[in-house]
């Protein structure tokens, strides 16, 4: 069964502690894994898509990574408007078309 | 450009009554989906339109009927609200070029079905 399952579910840090969000997924045929922030009451903020492994993306503070079996979204020195929920998806071919299979996403919570 | 723009923002309902939730877009989008967010679980497709004039359900369909009125615009409507269907509802389009394409998300709809 294809599956995306984020770790930790929540995390809190104190600004300036770097740290990394994980998202391993079990699929068939990966066409891509994305990133999305999203803040409270508002719909999902595309931040990074990643095709193959070892390729490797960043904004800002964070930095995003692909092997074969995971993703992982560091934070480096993260602060305070860094707060939010960081979903993963998948992308695969499902039934003729191009389908993204969400995890349940990390809130992270960063304290000044 | 406004991107993904959905309304209302908020709407409670009675159980037995019916809604439409509407989407448009400005990015040209081929594709339009309909997603629903639960707590404690990802996103969830309810339907999807791959271009204009086409609908397919997606993993979650059942209660739902969608309408994709011309490129824009991508309706989502309960015919008989059930209380199962409180949740957060968003709206997503993306261009498919290439094989390779990203959805871009509007603000969504809270739905309290009561």
């Amino acid at each position: 069964e294809d599956q995306v399952t984020q770790s930790p579910e929540a995390l809190r840090l104190q600004e300036g502690e770097s740290s990394s969000l994980n998202c391993s997924y079990t699929v068939s045929g990966l066409r891509g894994l994305f990133w999305y922030r999203q803040d409270p009451g508002k719909g999902p903020e595309f931040l990074f898509t990643l095709y193959s492994a070892g390729e490797e993306k960043e904004k800002e503070r964070l930095k995003a990574t692909l092997t074969k079996k995971e993703s992982f979204l560091h934070i480096t020195a993260p602060k305070p408007e860094d707060s939010a929920t960081y979903l993963c998806a998948v992308r695969i071919l499902s039934g003729g078309y191009n389908k993204l299979i969400f995890g349940a996403g990390t809130r992270l919570a960063v304290h000044p | 450009n406004a991107g993904v723009t959905q309304t209302p923002k908020f709407q409670v309902l009675k159980t037995g009554q019916s809604m439409t939730l509407q989407c448009a877009q400005d990015m040209n989008h081929n594709s339009m989906y309909w997603y629903r967010q639960d707590p404690g679980m990802g996103l969830r497709l309810i339907y999807y339109s791959a271009s204009e004039g086409t609908t397919d359900k997606g993993e979650v369909p059942n209660g739902y009927n969608v309408s994709r009125l011309n490129k824009r615009e991508f309706s989502l409507r309960l015919e008989s609200a059930a209380p199962s269907q409180t949740s957060v509802y968003f709206c997503a389009g993306s261009l498919e070029t290439s094989g390779r394409n990203t959805q871009y998300f509007g603000p969504g709809t809270r739905l309290t079905v009561l």
